[in-house]
Formats: C-alpha cells, structure tokens, sequence
C-alpha cells in the first residue's frame, strides 16, 4: 500500500523558512515523479513544484527563488524548503506521487504565514 | 500562467448528468492531452478521478468520463449520487514542465 506522511508545518513569521517533509511508503521517491501542491483556506488548487524522476526541479513563478524541492533517497523522503515566507504563502500544503496525473496524496500540512 | 477558468457551482438531482467544464488556451488545455481532474470532499485531500483527458484510474467509478475540445475540457458525472457532491478540480501541463489548476467547482446534489 502506497502512503505519503507528512511532517512539518506551523506557525512561521513573514520572511522565515520551514521545511516540509513527505516520507513514502510503497513506493520509492527515486523512481518516481513527486510533486508539492497547496491551497490557501477557503480558495482553490495551486501547483507548486514538481521534482522528476531523473532530478530535474521545476516551480511556480510565485514560489520561485524561494522555494526548493529536493529527496533524500536513502530516507526515502522529499521535501520542500520554503524561505523568504510570505503572508500569501499561508496553506495547506500537500505532497503527491506523479506529474500530470497525482495518484497519490499525503494529508496535508498547514502553513501559516504571520507575525 | 493563470488559473483555469470552471464554473463556481454546477448541481443536479440524483440520476442525472452533470458536466462541469474547464477553459484554457492553447498553451496548456489546448496544447496538450494532458487534462486531469481531482475531486474534493470537505476538509479532505483531493482524489484524482480522471487523467490524461479521457482515463479513469483503476477503482473509480465508470460514472465519471473525460473529454476536451479545443481549449476547453470537461468532466461528465453521470447518474449523479449524494457521495458525488464535492469541490471538483481540473489540471493541465503548462509548459515548461509547469502544471496549473482551474479554479474549481463545487457540485451540489438536490
């Protein structure tokens, strides 16, 4: 069975950095696309990054430069480092197996932005 | 690249046919067969119902169905049901290895 675990998350003043952890289970993070996903309270689906299989590391225009994505294959792990945070960058942020089509998802993490 | 456009709300009474549609352009649902779409129940993550334009992963119902014209693609939902009320979202490849969502739909059951 497929699970993604997520830690991290919380409270983090305006210009702060946190970093989102997704631990796999059934699948392995080397061999797969995974990607980072949010959605601000209330409002819709954002895209936000996305690592391939090979490495390769792409972001939204708005987190870019401040965000990256990255894996830790003997852990098993991806994460998301988010500094230079923002207001506007308060969300639940969900990680999820794929790159077009997002088979699998963790339970989310909220990150709220505030002083 | 900004949100896909979908209608705010669409409902329909159990048993019937309801189609919730997803408008782009053609640098992404127009470009590209590579349409998805994601549905949401309240305080939970979302669940991918359809994929690549028309596929259905493995245990979702054949009550849900895909199809894309143009720029525009949809989701068909037939014979509607009360665990079918829920946010449904779409997304399309963008380019450059980039994806965006639409801006969802939320599907009332009457």
């Amino acid at each position: 069975e497929v699970q993604l675990v997520q830690t991290g998350g919380g409270l983090i003043q305006p210009g702060g950095s946190l970093r989102l952890s997704c631990a796999a289970s059934g699948i392995n993070v080397s061999t797969n696309y995974m990607t980072w996903v949010r959605q601000a309270p209330g409002k819709g689906l954002e895209w936000v990054s996305v690592i391939y299989r090979p490495g390769g590391t792409y972001y939204a225009d708005a987190v870019k430069g401040r965000f990256t994505i990255s894996r830790d294959n003997s852990k098993n792990i991806f994460y998301l480092q988010m500094n230079s945070l923002r207001a506007e960058d308060t969300a639940v942020y969900y990680c999820a197996r794929g790159v077009s089509s997002l088979d699998y998802w963790g339970q989310g993490t909220l990150v709220t932005v505030s002083s | 690249h900004s949100a896909l456009t979908q209608p705010a709300s669409v409902s329909g009474s159990p048993g019937q046919s309801i189609t919730i549609s997803c408008t782009g352009t053609s640098s992404d649902v127009g470009g590209f067969s590579l349409v998805s779409w994601y549905q949401q129940h309240p305080g939970k993550g979302p669940k991918l119902v359809i994929y690549e334009v028309t596929e259905r992963p493995s245990g979702v119902s054949d009550r849900f169905s895909g199809s894309k014209s143009g720029n525009t693609a949809s989701l068909t939902i037939s014979g509607l049901q009360a665990e079918d009320e829920a946010d449904y979202y779409c997304c399309s490849y963008a380019g450059s290895s980039t994806y965006v969502f639409g801006t969802g739909t939320e599907i009332t059951v009457l």
